[in-house]
């Protein structure tokens, strides 16, 4: 019911193409969906959110897909660049509870 | 722009001792989390604290852990007796609270890498 299942576990793009990383969910109470980024030797931060109001959010090359119904929100890079390249956790949480984070996913982004 | 600091960058210990994490949360943060992220693995949560008391802690926050704010600015986790699997990062994160009761974003440290050898 926690669990958040995220795919894939790595990505290679070419530059200028773009990455998707999928995410599931479980437990129908969940109001928040963050994507974080993070590099290596540094913390999470945080990159886009939705909440499930919404069906999409973008800012910028990042894109936020969010479905309701099938419990399933995505993540979607335009024009991905090699300063992409990093690894993608999507997390899920209800109201200040902790986040759940999903197992990542390794983006490499190729000129 | 505010950030969340933690201290030390990296812990080296032997196990069976004791060690301290500090996390300095951004100022008027309400909601104080720790997460620790094994080598490659996904970040886990351990413990959520507000209002001076621990809110939701997780199974691998036993009797061995503890937190406290010790003087309104600073939020440590201490390990009492270190075990070799307790070598991870160790992220601190803080959220400010809307007045609806909601969270806001929880903004990450850059983490402490604790080795226990």
């Amino acid at each position: 019911q926690q669990q958040v299942k995220q795919s894939p576990q790595s990505l290679i793009v070419q530059k200028g193409g773009i990455s998707i990383i999928n995410c599931a969910y479980e437990n129908t109470a969940f109001d928040y969906f963050p994507w974080y980024q993070q590099f290596p030797g540094k913390g999470p931060a945080l990159l886009i959110a939705i909440r499930p109001d919404v069906s999409e959010k973008k800012e910028g090359r990042f894109t936020i897909s969010f479905n309701k119904s099938a419990k399933q929100f995505s993540l979607h890079i335009m024009d991905s660049q090699p300063g992409d390249s990093a690894t993608y956790f999507c997390a899920a949480s209800k109201g200040t509870d902790k986040l759940i984070f999903g197992t990542g996913t390794r983006l490499q982004v190729f000129p | 722009e505010p950030e969340v600091t933690q201290t030390p960058s990296h812990q080296v210990t032997q196990m069976g001792q004791e060690v301290i994490l500090r996390c300095v949360p951004i100022s008027n943060h309400l909601y104080f989390y720790w997460y620790r992220q094994i080598l490659g693995q996904k970040v886990e949560f351990l413990v959520s604290f507000y209002n001076n008391e621990i809110s939701e802690k997780s199974e691998i926050f036993d009797d061995q852990f503890s937190v406290e704010r010790p003087d309104g600015s600073n939020f440590t986790l201490k390990i009492r007796s270190t075990k070799l699997e307790d070598s991870a990062m160790y992220f601190c994160a803080s959220s400010l609270i809307w007045t609806s009761g909601s969270a806001d974003e929880q903004f990450f440290g850059p983490g402490t890498r604790l080795t226990v050898l």
